[in-house]
């Protein structure tokens, strides 16, 4: 079946970095896009940015800008997003998630329709 | 950036009720909305699409409504695996912003 496998949790020093993972199986990697979405304890979700698993190409949102890089190796269907300079509002569940577009009448509309687990990533000194 | 903004917050109801949430985009986004629910400890999962089209594998008790600035999600008729966060999210523009989420509860 389709669907995307995290890697497990990290605990990282304030200034630190974090690198999580994101395997794909079930389809081919290349096809779609990955996102990146967190969400803090009790709080919203919120978008990081994509990747074009084919192109590698990506789009971060402005908040992360500077500070994460999404990258992939193709050869084993994996996505990456890292975040440095970690401080403590950066704890949080990090989520990838497949970018499906479904076509309606020649409009493109994008979904995030399969999701991985979720790594927990804590800041702590 | 597009702010998304859901109301309520929270909502008590009881099994068998009919329920509609809100979802209001700060400018308009055309039909570029979708629909997640998310229970405690999981990943959200994808309800509905371009504002009213069901995900594969969706029940029908399940129905979205709106486009440009204003959208609504309705359940007919809850039913208790129906208790659960939902939050809409906008796919006009990046970066794809979500609501803050309406926590569905038991009355």
């Amino acid at each position: 079946q389709v669907q995307v496998v995290q890697s497990g949790a990290e605990v990282k020093k304030p200034g630190a970095s974090v690198k999580v993972s994101c395997k794909a199986s079930g389809y081919t990697f290349t096809t779609y896009d990955i996102n990146w979405v967190r969400q803090a304890t009790g709080q919203g979700l919120e978008w990081m940015g994509w990747m074009n698993p084919s192109s590698g190409n990506t789009g971060y949102a402005q908040k992360f800008q500077g500070r994460v890089t999404m990258t992939r190796n193709t050869s084993i269907s994996t996505a990456y997003m890292e975040l440095s300079s970690l401080g403590s509002e950066d704890t949080a569940v990090y989520y990838c998630a497949r970018m499906y577009y479904y076509d309606t009448s020649g409009y493109l509309y994008y979904t995030m329709d399969v999701w991985g687990q979720g790594t927990t990533v804590t800041v702590s000194s | 950036d597009i702010q998304m903004t859901q109301s309520p917050s929270s909502l008590s109801a009881s099994v068998g009720d009919r329920v509609t949430i809100t979802c209001r985009a700060s400018q308009t986004i055309s039909s570029y909305l979708n629909w997640y629910q998310q229970k405690p400890g999981k990943a959200p999962k994808l309800l509905i699409f371009a504002a009213s089209s069901l995900h594969s594998g969706v029940p029908s008790r399940f129905s979205g409504s709106g486009s440009g600035t204003h959208f609504t999600l309705t359940i007919s008729s809850l039913q208790p695996e129906d208790f659960a966060t939902y939050s809409c999210q906008q796919s006009y523009s990046t970066p794809y912003t979500f609501g803050q989420g309406t926590k569905l509860e038991i009355k």
